[in-house]
């Protein structure tokens, strides 16, 4: 079945310490997205891709960065993690022309 | 500027009993899209429905159904006679159309079926 796949489903790192989220596709959408979700919110949108164009969103932080070689991956980078970046981090892929997304199962970080 | 609002936090109702979550939009824009998605406790969103804001017809899918209403920037979600299976928590989310713009959603609304 195609699918979004996110690795780890549970991450632990110590603050400061760099930790890298990945998300796979075999859906081959155009559209990646990366959300962070804290308990009893919405999720947060950080980041799209449309094909290899990456567009931030403005309150995302400079901590937060992302990389996407090609159509099927699409990394997260937290380069020095902070107590306050724990949360769940959602992967989602869209077919820009019929906008559902499609969501992975998430990869939840705790920061200690 | 868009804005989804959800009024309702959580609800909790008895197994067989039927439910309706609230969701009110603001949009500028004529062409958007509407959607609602499930997030059990497992924790993966997943999609249940997307409606075009030029279609208005209402749409039932096995037990549950969804009346979207322009003249009132409604989109309420029914399920009808409820399981223990439907309690997660639902988003209702808005897209104006075109490209990659991204998803508003509304706070979500807690369901807890009780059996």
């Amino acid at each position: 079945d195609a699918m979004v796949i996110q690795n780890p489903r549970y991450q632990v790192t110590q603050f400061g310490k760099p930790v890298t989220l990945s998300c796979s596709q075999t859906l081959n959408h155009n559209v990646m997205y990366w959300y962070q979700q804290k308990s009893s919110q919405a999720p947060k949108l950080l980041f799209h891709y449309y094909d290899k164009d990456f567009n931030n969103e403005a309150d995302t932080p400079d901590n937060f960065q992302s990389r996407r070689p090609n159509t099927s991956f699409c990394f997260l980078d937290i380069r020095s993690p902070g107590l306050g970046d724990a949360a769940m981090y959602l992967c989602a892929t869209s077919d820009g022309r019929y906008n559902e997304q499609f969501f992975g199962p998430g990869t939840r970080l705790t920061v200690l | 500027a868009q804005k989804v609002t959800q009024a309702q936090t959580e609800i909790s109702v008895v197994e067989k009993e039927d439910v309706t979550l609230d969701c009110v939009y603001e949009t500028r824009d004529t062409t958007y899209y509407l959607f609602w998605y499930k997030q059990p406790p497992s924790g993966e969103l997943v999609f249940l429905i997307r409606r075009n804001s030029f279609d208005e017809q209402n749409e039932i899918s096995g037990r549950y159904s969804w009346n979207f209403q322009k003249s009132t920037s409604s989109f309420n979600f029914t399920i009808t006679a409820s399981q223990v299976v439907d309690s997660a928590v639902y988003f209702c989310a808005l897209k104006n159309s075109g490209g990659y713009q991204k998803v508003t959603f509304g706070i979500g609304t807690k369901l807890q079926v009780i059996p």
